[in-house]
Order: C-alpha cells, then sequence, then structure tokens
C-alpha cells in the first residue's frame, strides 16, 4: 500500500536556525513526491515535488527537500527559518497506480511547525 | 493569490437545511476535487471529477452530492448533515493526461458548521 509517514507531530525552531520536517514513503514504484504547507484556515499551497531526476528539489519560499531512496525519505528543509513560516506542513504521494491521471494525494498526518522569534 | 475560488468561506447550517459548497477555477484544469479536513488533521479525499464526470467516490454518505456543471465549476450539495460532519470542505484542481505530474491547486476551503 502506498503512504507516507510524517514522525514528528511538532516542531519547534529558533528564527534564523536550520528546519527539517521528516517525511518517509512507502511506494511500490517509483514515488512521485509532494510538499504542502497550510496556513491557519486557509487550503493547502503547493511547496514542492520530486518527480524524477535531481535528489535535490527547490521549491517556494526558500524550502528544499532531499530525496532519499535507500532510505525511503523525503525530507523538507530550510537554511533559515523564517517566524511567517510557522504553519502545518503535509507530505503526500501520489498514487502510484501509473494508469491513472488523476491526481490522487495520500497525505501524512502533518507536521505543526512553530519558529520562535 | 489562490486561482480555485470557494464560497462561502463560511457555512452554518442545522441538520435539516439544504446548502450548496461552490468552487471555480479559470486554470483550464480539467480534474477537480473535493477534499474534507477535520482541524489538524490531513485532507481526506471525497470526490473526484474528470471532464466532468464523477471519477472518484470515496464512499461518500448520500448526504453529500456532488455536481460539475462545466470544467471551470464544482458544486458539493448538502443535505441532512449530522454535526460530524463540520469541517473545512477544500476544492482542488489539477491537470490530467500523459506528463501530468500530480500537483493540485487547492482554494482556501469553506468552513461548514452543522447545529
Amino acid at each position: 500500500a502506498q503512504s507516507v509517514a510524517q514522525p514528528e507531530d511538532q516542531v519547534n525552531v529558533a528564527e534564523g536556525n536550520p528546519l527539517t520536517v521528516k517525511c518517509t514513503y512507502s511506494v511500490s514504484g517509483n514515488p512521485y513526491l509532494f510538499w504542502y504547507v497550510q496556513y491557519p484556515n486557509r487550503g493547502l499551497q503547493f511547496l514542492l515535488k520530486y518527480i524524477t531526476g535531481d535528489n535535490l528539489v527547490k521549491g517556494s519560499y526558500g524550502f528544499e527537500a532531499e530525496f532519499n531512496k535507500s532510505q525511503t525519505s523525503f525530507h523538507l528543509k530550510k537554511p533559515s527559518a523564517l517566524v511567517s513560516d510557522s504553519a502545518l506542513y503535509f507530505c503526500a504521494v501520489r498514487d502510484p497506480d501509473r494508469g491513472s491521471t488523476l491526481g490522487r494525494l495520500y497525505f501524512g498526518r502533518g507536521t505543526q511547525l512553530t519558529v520562535w522569534p | 493569490d489562490t486561482e480555485v475560488t470557494q464560497t462561502p468561506k463560511h457555512l452554518v447550517m442545522g441538520m435539516t437545511n439544504k446548502k450548496s459548497l461552490k468552487c471555480e477555477q479559470h486554470m483550464g484544469h480539467r480534474a477537480m476535487y473535493w477534499y474534507k479536513q477535520k482541524a489538524k488533521k490531513p485532507p481526506e479525499l471525497m470526490f473526484v471529477y474528470s471532464y466532468e464526470k464523477l471519477s472518484i467516490n470515496e464512499s461518500v454518505p448520500s448526504r453529500f452530492s456532488p455536481e460539475c456543471p462545466n470544467s471551470s465549476l464544482l458544486n458539493l450539495h448538502l443535505h441532512a448533515l449530522q454535526p460530524e460532519d463540520s469541517a473545512l470542505y477544500l476544492c482542488a484542481s489539477s491537470q490530467t493526461g500523459q506528463g501530468f505530474t500530480g500537483e493540485l491547486f487547492f482554494g482556501e476551503g469553506s468552513r461548514l458548521t452543522v447545529l
């Protein structure tokens, strides 16, 4: 079965420090992986995706993610956190049914990131 | 600014009411989605429309009735809801076809409270 796991419900980091939000995946084939962010009372915003190619993916707002096939991980990172990065972050994997052209995503349970000033 | 627009942003309804949530996108996407999200939980897929046809129904109760009048519009008709249906309802759209890699574009959501 396809799934993603976010092992941390909460990540706290001081402003200016690097941040990492963890995600591991389990899929039957090559994964399509995504990170979305959700600010309070808002919809989800796309941050970045890994489809193929370079293992380091750069996305919006200075975020990047590193795909590691041997560890089945896709951790979200940022070199210097901002207070405005405080939000709920979701890792997601696309349905590996390659015959499907629809974007059925399986989301992790989410990680609340809090950046302290 | 999101290019997927949802109305209303907030809705309070009684268990005997009939109401509708609306979603509109102008990105030329041919797939549209309804998700339900409880507080601090991941979104749960409800329905998927592809080319205005219902493609996926995740065993959603019949008190939720989706409708896709055209490629830009998606409605969710609500009737005889229960208090446990209170949640944030998110609409999303995406491309379809070969080359599509799965990115969804979400609206801001409609916050539903059932009394």
